[in-house]
């Protein structure tokens, strides 16, 4: 059936440096994708979202974009500071229905 | 402003046993959810309510009861619980918003089950 599905499990990164966290799709009729952030013992946390019908948008310190041709997400995280690490999730919407990926967990060397 | 609130926050059963999670949001918010999430893997979806007086199942149902008790509180129960069911249960609402289901999640509930 149609997924969501992220290509690293884990990144580290040093601080200050960016980091970008992969996500790949399949189903083609989602209409938008979220990034949530979970941080250890807390539930997930909105972040930012897209359109399908944008390739880029930008918050703060974030961005995050879509490539419909290749069906491939990321999240662009500049500056990246200790208290970014946490496990990212993408996730779609098609419809009412949200499915998440399966996370990738970001750690932020000091 | 509580946003969406758990409880409990942790329980063990012994297989068999039943128990209810409780969820309650404060933002007047039309659907629920509830999602399991195991070690090392995203969330998935267990039962979802769109509206007051509706339920629907998700992609894990099996185990599984809901009860939208009104439009505050979604309710999750284990009539016999399994092993298999060991998991972190994550309630979650939404409003529809410009076309995004964004959704706000609770704490989490840690369950065991022995």
């Amino acid at each position: 059936g149609e997924s969501v599905g992220l290509h690293l499990p884990t990144l580290s990164v040093q601080e200050g440096d960016n980091s970008i966290i992969n996500c790949a799709y399949s189903n083609s009729a989602s209409d938008y994708f979220i990034w949530y952030k979970q941080e250890s013992g807390k539930g997930p946390q909105f972040i930012i979202d897209i359109r399908s019908n944008m390739d880029k948008r930008q918050g703060q310190r974030v961005t995050v974009l879509l490539n419909k041709t290749v069906k491939h997400l990321s999240l662009q995280i500049a500056a990246t500071q200790p208290g970014d690490s946490a496990v990212y999730f993408c996730a779609e919407i098609s419809g009412n229905m949200l499915t998440f990926g399966g996370g990738t967990r970001l750690m932020v060397k000091p | 402003n509580a946003g969406v609130t758990q409880t409990p926050k942790f329980q063990v059963l012994k297989t068999g046993q039943s128990m209810t999670l409780q969820c309650a949001q404060d933002m007047n918010h039309n659907s629920m959810y509830w999602y399991r999430q195991d070690p090392g893997m995203g969330l998935r979806l267990i039962y979802y309510s769109a509206s007051e007086g509706t339920t629907d199942k998700g992609e894990v149902p099996n185990g599984y009861n809901v009860s939208r008790l009104n439009k505050r509180e979604f309710s999750l129960r284990l009539e016999s619980a399994a092993p298999s069911q060991t998991s972190v249960y994550f309630c979650a609402s939404s409003v529809l918003s410009s076309g995004a289901n964004v959704l706000t999640f609770g704490a989490g509930s840690r369950l065991t089950v022995l």
